[in-house]
């Protein structure tokens, strides 16, 4: 079974400091991984993913996650965070071919002070 | 905006009713999940639709069932509503290749 561990419930932030949230998985194949992002009465928004290849993915908004496979994990990085990037946070896992359902995990919540 | 629409935004109804959630996909995209963001159980996968056909179920209440019709839109049908049932209900569409999923913005659910 696939499931998504964010182990991270809340991070405050300063404005303009660097950003790491932590995501890890378990999948039994090589897992599809996702970063939503879900401001106050939004919708998800996707910030980024990564199926294969090169293991440091560019997203939206300046934000980058790095998939290290011996670690299980996809941790989401911004290098300088501004005051609109406070909302919670999603990692997924989706298993791709034929297996497109997401696993979520239970999210971070971002506060970024002035 | 991801092209996903849903309705209606809110909804507020009373235990034991019955409500119906509307999502029109992407054009283009064949595929439709549904998902439950509830405060206890997070995000949940509840149902898939592709091209009109359930092709994945997830933790979905027999209470609760859902259709794609021909236009591709879909509807999730909710039951016999419990205060639990109170959530918000997200509906993504995806394209053929299937791999990325845009989310909708959500229909709130309130039971009282």
């Amino acid at each position: 079974a696939q499931s998504v561990t964010q182990p991270d419930i809340h991070i405050t932030v300063s404005e303009g400091a660097s950003l790491e949230l932590r995501c890890n998985y378990s999948y039994g194949a090589t897992p599809y991984l996702f970063w939503y992002v879900q401001s106050p009465g939004q919708g998800l928004q996707l910030l980024l993913k990564y199926f294969s290849g090169d293991t440091l993915v560019q997203g939206i908004k300046g934000f980058e996650a790095e998939f290290k496979r011996s670690q299980s994990s996809f941790n989401l990085r911004k290098p300088s965070v501004h005051w609109s990037d406070a909302a919670e946070y999603f990692c997924a896992v989706g298993g791709g071919f034929n297996d497109y359902k997401l696993s979520f995990g239970a999210g971070t919540t971002v506060t970024v002070r002035a | 905006d991801s092209g996903v629409t849903q309705t209606p935004k809110h909804l507020i109804t009373a235990t034991g009713q019955r409500v119906t959630l509307r999502c029109s996909p992407r054009s283009g995209d064949l595929s439709v999940y549904w998902y439950q963001q509830s405060l206890d159980q997070g995000l949940q996968f509840l149902i898939q639709y592709y091209n009109g056909e359930e092709r994945a179920k997830g933790n979905i209440l027999e209470r609760f069932s859902a259709q794609q019709f021909p236009d591709l839109h879909s509807e999730l049908n909710l039951s016999s509503l419990e205060l639990g049932d109170s959530a918000l209900y997200f509906c993504a569409s995806s394209d053929l290749r299937g791999d990325t999923q845009y989310f909708g913005p959500g229909t709130r659910l309130t039971v009282l």
